[in-house]
């Protein structure tokens, strides 16, 4: 497709499990973010991967979060042993250079910890 | 402590009116900015952004104002159309666009026909 886009929709599991989301970001876009936004909240920052950099993790909020981007292209974010505070919409965006380049977001996947 | 701060979490505002959506910043060191849109169950897409060298940047509809000095910026939209009722973030980044976005908690815009 055209557009940044994120699976699954919609995600609800127990506490204590993992979760995996995947990101298939526009292509050739070099540069991938992974957000979150709480209810009520703005934008939180949690990952960016630019080429072959290393990522910039400082958003990551635990060691319980960690994402993969494989062959440049699609990105994998994962949450261990999950908490209800994890519920959140988890966006993924791309672009075709740094921060300073317009994101291209998809639609989120919504995560809820039972 | 929130850097970005959208004091207003909704604003309604008539068809063909004009529509501003205010954020301030407290980070002296930002001098990129950013606003997005954003639907319901849609991601952000991207509207308009200023360098800290311009105090004004113009998109069609969309105008973006930097108050430097008072750590302030707006987004004016003019006419308003009720295609634009969606919530609006605000973002600001230090290191001319080079360090990670920090957004603010957004303003939902009704534009009422």
């Amino acid at each position: 497709g055209a557009g940044v886009s994120q699976s699954p929709s919609n995600k609800v599991t127990e506490k204590g499990k993992d979760v995996e989301l995947r990101c298939d970001p526009i292509s050739g876009h070099t540069a991938l973010y992974w957000y979150r936004q709480r209810l009520g909240q703005g934008l939180e920052f949690l990952i960016y991967f630019q080429g072959n950099s290393a990522p910039d993790k400082s958003g990551l909020p635990s060691d319980r979060f960690s994402a993969e981007r494989t062959g440049g292209s699609v990105s994998t974010l994962t949450i261990q042993r999950t908490q209800q505070e994890d519920s959140a919409v988890y966006l993924c965006a791309s672009s075709s250079g740094g921060w300073s380049q317009p994101q291209h977001f998809g639609d989120g996947t919504r995560l809820s910890i039972l | 402590d929130q850097q970005v701060k959208q004091n207003s979490p909704s604003l309604s505002v008539q068809e063909g009116r004009i529509s501003i959506l205010n954020c301030d910043y407290t980070n002296s060191m930002f001098d990129y900015f950013l606003w997005y849109k954003k639907y319901p169950a849609e991601g952000p897409t991207f509207l308009i952004s200023i360098s800290s060298i311009k105090d004004k940047n113009e998109d069609g509809r969309f105008t973006v104002f930097l108050n430097k000095s008072a750590k302030h910026l707006s987004l004016h939209i003019v006419p308003s159309q009720p295609g634009d009722s969606a919530v609006y973030f605000c973002a600001a980044s230090v290191n001319s666009g080079n360090t990670p976005l920090v957004f603010g908690k957004g303003t939902r815009l009704s534009v009422i026909a």
